[in-house]
């Protein structure tokens, strides 16, 4: 039963660097979410997918591009890490329009230096 | 803008009962949701109001007053693993969600 599964779990970029994050859910799930956290703080809606080939901007896009080509998968992308961009990433998918529950992988723990 | 706005911290006494309490300005909100993350880890889904009123799930409790602009969270029989953050989530429509910056509880014997 493994849900919402994100890689890597931990990575350390250099300024410039690019780099990909996978999410892949298996409970055949519409809806899917980037997140980011930062310390002490909520999370941020960085990128959000409807459904297969479609993705939309959330709350924090910028420097950040996403693709879902595949239902199950839904990937993000620092083109050009910045140190403003070390962070805890979140996956997430739901199942419904409503959004709700949401079933979160892991995280992925990002520094750039 | 948008926005949740929720204590930073609470503190009670294993076996007592604790809210945490929500208020929101969102435009096109379309219900409130409770999430609880424990330390390194992800967040986990607690309960979901899309109407006013209560809802309950084992020791857990959500309420949503949307004329109030105002929800909570009730734990009741508070156990040591209970310490972790709490979020509440805002659904403003379409498919974005907003989280508060959450609500750390600590549980003391």
């Amino acid at each position: 039963n493994a849900g919402v599964t994100q890689t890597p779990k931990f990575r350390v970029l250099k300024t410039g660097q690019s780099m990909t994050l996978l999410c892949a859910q298996d409970m055949n799930h519409e809806y899917m979410y980037w997140y980011r956290q930062d310390p002490g703080m909520g999370l941020r809606l960085i990128h959000y997918s409807v459904g297969e080939g479609t993705t939309a901007k959330g709350e924090v896009p910028d420097g950040y591009n996403v693709s879902r080509l595949k239902k199950q998968n839904f990937l993000l992308g620092l083109e050009s890490a910045a140190p403003s961009q070390t962070s805890v990433y979140f996956c997430a998918s739901s199942p419904s329009r409503g959004n709700q529950p949401q079933h979160f992988g892991d995280g992925t723990r990002l520094s750039i230096l | 803008g948008q926005s949740l706005e929720q204590p930073s911290e609470v503190t009670a006494v294993e076996g007592a009962i604790v809210q945490i309490n929500c208020t929101y300005q969102t435009s096109g909100f379309y219900g409130l949701s409770w999430y609880q993350q424990h330390d390194g880890g992800a967040p986990t889904f607690l309960s979901y109001n899309a109407l006013d009123g209560l809802e309950e799930t084992g020791r857990f409790s959500s309420f949503l007053s949307r004329s109030d602009s105002y929800g909570y969270l009730l734990l009741q029989e508070l156990q040591m693993k209970d310490s972790a953050s709490y979020f509440c989530v805002g659904n403003t429509g379409g498919f974005k969600t907003i989280f508060g910056a959450g609500t750390r509880l600590f549980v003391k014997a």
